[in-house]
């Protein structure tokens, strides 16, 4: 399958702070990504959908000017968490969709805000 | 949107038997079901998947079934292992638009006991 890679894997900042996070497509150019958020013990709850060339689409009730994204490239959309605060602590994990629909995942991203 | 519902919630078995996983979908344009297993802390892996126009396919231990009529489609592992014991995730897309979003279910827990 298609690889996607995410870093980094885990990352502690301060309250307050801004924090970025890449998800690269590897092997194969992708249109589109989603950035997704876990919760322990839940599901994947979709962000935001990051399209290559414009501006990304939210889901309800997601702060666009909190969770800035850049989709930069085919192979590289960037998730910013700006003024983070203890809240925003959770696993975000982006997927890349190749032309065939199937999602593949990077290895998501533990933040604690400290 | 597509609204995706996956029961149990939790599941246990002993080492050997089978398990059966099911999910409902709503939206009746999907035609792309894939199942995915996250062990803790890690990413979901892509572990099969199926398209509208089969009912069925088979990879070794594990298979997903299909009802298009009825809108569910069911993830069957036989001859658990310990190694099997994650959380599983079924998915559907949304046909709205040009993103193919994933809609997932809130996951099964499934432990296999030795």
């Amino acid at each position: 399958g298609a690889v996607v890679s995410q870093h980094p894997s885990w990352v502690i900042c301060k309250s307050g702070t801004s924090v970025k996070i890449e998800c690269r497509s590897l092997d194969f150019q992708a249109t589109t990504m989603f950035w997704y958020r876990q919760f322990p013990k839940q599901s994947l709850m979709l962000m935001a959908t990051s399209n290559e060339g414009s501006k990304a689409t939210y889901e309800q009730g997601v702060e666009k000017d909190k969770f800035l994204i850049n989709h930069a490239s085919l192979t590289l959309s960037t998730l910013t968490v700006t003024s983070a605060h203890p809240e925003d602590s959770s696993f975000y994990i982006c997927s890349a969709r190749d032309r065939h629909v199937g999602a593949f995942f990077g290895q998501g991203t533990r933040l604690t805000v400290v | 949107g597509e609204n995706v519902e996956q029961h149990p919630s939790t599941l246990s078995v002993q080492e050997g038997d089978s398990a059966v996983i099911k999910c409902t979908y709503s939206d009746s344009a999907s035609n792309y079901f894939p199942w995915y297993k996250q062990e803790l802390g890690k990413r979901p892996q892509l572990i099969i998947d199926i398209r509208s126009n089969v009912g069925e396919k088979k990879d070794q231990r594990i298979a997903v079934t299909l009802n298009k009529t009825a809108k569910h489609f069911s993830l069957h592992i036989t001859e658990t292992q310990p190694e099997d014991s994650a959380v599983y995730f079924c998915a559907a897309p949304s046909m709205g638009g040009s993103n193919y979003k994933l809609t997932f279910g809130k996951g099964t827990l499934l432990t296999v006991n030795p």
